[in-house]
């Protein structure tokens, strides 16, 4: 068990829809990153926040979007759904930027 | 831009044997961290080693050891006396050690499925 939680772990909804992937980094990470997993693209970074901010932005598509709370648990909302979005999402944490990143066991989002 | 390549898409290895996996990299940067993750079935990522450019040493964990060469921009993987359990899909990543518009974040190769033969 890594410490970082994704919920839910399995997510079917119809395309145009809009969902929201939940992540609790480890105790005392400040750091969280969503990764995006499918067949064709492999593993993509999409966003970073470190503490309640945004630090770096990835292959993120403008209909997606994510925050970090004050409570820094961090959540990704995927809204105008396809059916090319259907993929692994993973959520990371790790204390900096610059130290180990601890995956979640990740949300598989299915989109019909 | 950075790029992390692994060639083989899929690599096989009798149990007890000895496996290599290879990883190739892309980047004009001079300080910066490079890892192996492994992925079961289970999907969960994992990190099995890493090694930071300015060590020259390579890095070993148990059974796990690379073959780092920085001027071929190359970090292979060793899996020594392979078990059941190391089959897995394995990711080599590459993350920057500076700041700037990427802090932290780290970019993978396709991977390489890796089966154990009993």
């Amino acid at each position: 068990d890594s410490g970082v939680t994704q919920t839910p772990k399995h997510l079917i909804t119809a395309t145009g829809q809009r969902v929201t992937l939940r992540c609790s980094p480890r105790s005392g990470d400040l750091s969280v990153y969503w990764y995006q997993q499918s067949l064709d693209q492999g593993l993509q970074f999409l966003i970073q926040y470190y503490n309640g901010e945004e630090r770096a932005k990835g292959n993120i598509l403008e209909r997606f979007s994510a925050q970090q709370f004050p409570d820094l648990h961090s959540e990704l909302n995927l809204s105008s759904l396809e059916l090319g979005d259907s993929a692994l999402y993973f959520c990371a944490s790790s204390v900096t930027g610059f130290t180990e990143a601890f995956f979640g066991q990740g949300t598989r989002l299915t989109v019909v | 831009a950075q790029t992390v390549t692994q060639s083989q898409p899929e690599m096989s290895v009798q149990e007890a044997e000895t496996v290599t996996l290879s990883c190739t990299y892309d980047t004009s940067e001079s300080d910066y961290y490079l890892f192996w993750y492994k992925q079961p079935p289970s999907r969960q990522m994992i990190l099995v080693i890493r090694q930071e450019a300015y060590k020259q040493q390579n890095a070993t964990e148990n059974r796990f050891s690379v073959n780092f060469q920085k001027a071929a921009k190359s970090f292979s993987l060793k899996i020594s006396d392979s078990q059941l359990g190391d089959a897995a899909m394995y990711f080599c990543a590459y993350r920057s050690a500076w700041g700037g518009g990427s802090q932290g974040n780290l970019i993978f190769g396709k991977g390489t499925k890796l089966s154990v033969k009993p």
